[in-house]
């Protein structure tokens, strides 16, 4: 079992319509990442959060450390925003834990 | 303000040769960490250094060994390389705050071992 885990695995959506990508993890965390990878593999870090909710332009991350589970919600999509989205994991010793990442196309 | 660099971008080597991998750190950044990721997954954790050391490792062998140096910029060097290491290896530049350690990446060097 893996100590971070993603879902869906592969979302196709209409533009417009709200996203919701779902990441769980088992271990103790100091933080959580959101991350993008564009084809080509150049990732950009979204957000990083240790508690609550983040919001930056039509993008909102939240996180419950209770129940070790964040979410990352993107409103209004656009086909620009097609890429995969990775969630990731620092814990106490400065180890990184990454999911296998979701892929989201957004249809025009 | 200059991000993460690595090189080279693209190289193949055969099985049993060595290779390495080089990162410049974003300005400002103290600590850098390496990745691998194979196709059609998510990044796997290597190792991470600090201050020069090695402060949290991934579950990779001894042969994925790397340095950092004053500057902040690091290598990673692998040796022995078998056909499962081709992959693409992410370099992440951060400031060592478990509060605070945002990640910024390189566009990577892809690996292609023959």
């Amino acid at each position: 079992k893996n100590e971070v885990e993603q879902s869906p695995q592969n979302l196709t959506a209409q533009e417009g319509e709200f996203i919701t990508i779902n990441c769980s993890y088992s271990v103790g965390i100091s933080a959580l990442h959101w991350l993008q990878q564009h084809p080509g593999g150049g990732i950009v870090s979204l957000f990083m959060l240790s508690s609550g909710k983040k919001k930056h332009g039509r993008l909102i991350a939240t996180i419950n450390i209770q129940e070790k589970h964040s979410s990352l919600h993107i409103t209004a999509s656009h086909p620009r925003d097609s890429a995969v989205y990775i969630c990731a994991v620092t814990n106490t010793g400065n180890q990184f834990y990454f999911g296998t990442g979701t892929s989201l196309t957004v249809i025009p | 303000e200059t991000g993460v660099t690595q090189s080279p971008t693209h190289l193949i080597k055969t099985r049993g040769q060595q290779v390495t991998l080089r990162c410049s750190s974003q300005s400002g950044h103290n600590t850098v960490s390496w990745y691998q990721q194979a196709l059609g997954q998510g990044p796997q954790f290597i190792f991470q250094y600090y201050r020069e050391e090695e402060n949290g490792r991934g579950n990779f062998p001894p042969r994925f060994s790397g340095l950092q140096f004053p500057n902040y910029s690091s290598e990673l060097n692998v040796n022995a390389l078998e056909l499962d290491d081709s992959a693409l290896y992410l370099c992440a530049s951060s400031l060592n705050n478990p509060g605070a350690n945002v990640l910024t990446f390189g566009a990577g060097s892809r690996l292609t071992v023959l």
